[in-house]
């Protein structure tokens, strides 16, 4: 199944960009690579998605490597809202999964 | 329009009684993932149901299984319940039957299970 690396914890200043880098060297031709994030006690939410061009929507910007071997989620204007542990998972082909440790991200003001 | 709906949310049960897990995904939605989130083993998929059938299953053993409904309800059951079993579990619907079909997908706020 293809792996996903993230760095453990950032710290970001409130109204600045936050970049949280992953890498997925492993990733095949035709699997997405997708953001969530999760906030204590929450189910994960949604943040965004792509394949090999860079995506953009209300609440990030996703930027993939041209080798797809890695990407970066930026959260242009960080709150402190946007504290929480950020994933970025690989959907193999067969729809399985694998979700790493994610990124802790602490937005201080 | 609602969300991932699962029930109950919170639960306490005795080592090696059975638990059923229930989650309502979004309406028109056909697939449902379920998770199991622990502090030490993070996020790990359990399995995924498409139109009432196993569509993929992750390394659990046989004691955890699953099934859908015709209306797409998912439930899941736990036999002979262990320790190593207190864990958030979470589950995801989207409309297709594979999150590589470009579909994202939604979580529910999980059923917290205490085994003691």
């Amino acid at each position: 199944d293809a792996k996903t690396t993230q760095p453990p914890s950032m710290d970001c200043a409130e109204g600045r960009a936050a970049n949280l880098p992953c890498n997925h060297s492993t990733i095949s031709g035709n699997e997405y690579v997708y953001w969530y994030r999760q906030i204590h006690s929450q189910g994960p939410q949604y943040i965004i998605h792509g394949l090999k061009n860079n995506e953009t929507n209300e609440m990030a910007s996703l930027i993939i490597t041209e080798d797809r071997k890695s990407s970066t989620l930026i959260l242009p204007h960080a709150t402190l809202r946007d504290t929480a542990v950020y994933y970025c998972i690989v959907f193999t082909n067969a729809g399985k999964s694998t979700f790493g440790d994610g990124t802790t991200l602490t937005v201080k003001p | 329009k609602a969300g991932v709906t699962q029930t109950p949310r919170y639960l306490i049960k005795t080592r090696g009684q059975q638990v059923t897990l229930s989650c309502s995904p979004i309406s028109g939605h056909r697939s449902v993932s379920w998770y199991q989130q622990t502090p030490g083993q993070g996020l790990q998929f359990l399995f995924e149901y498409f139109s009432e059938t196993q569509r993929n299953k992750g390394n659990f053993p046989g004691r955890f299984s699953g099934r859908q409904f015709s209306n797409s309800r998912s439930e899941m059951n736990v036999s002979t319940l262990e320790l190593g079993d207190s864990a958030l579990y979470l589950c995801a619907s989207s409309l297709g039957p594979s999150m590589v079909r470009v579909t994202e997908a939604f979580f529910g706020q999980g059923t917290r299970l205490t085994v003691v």
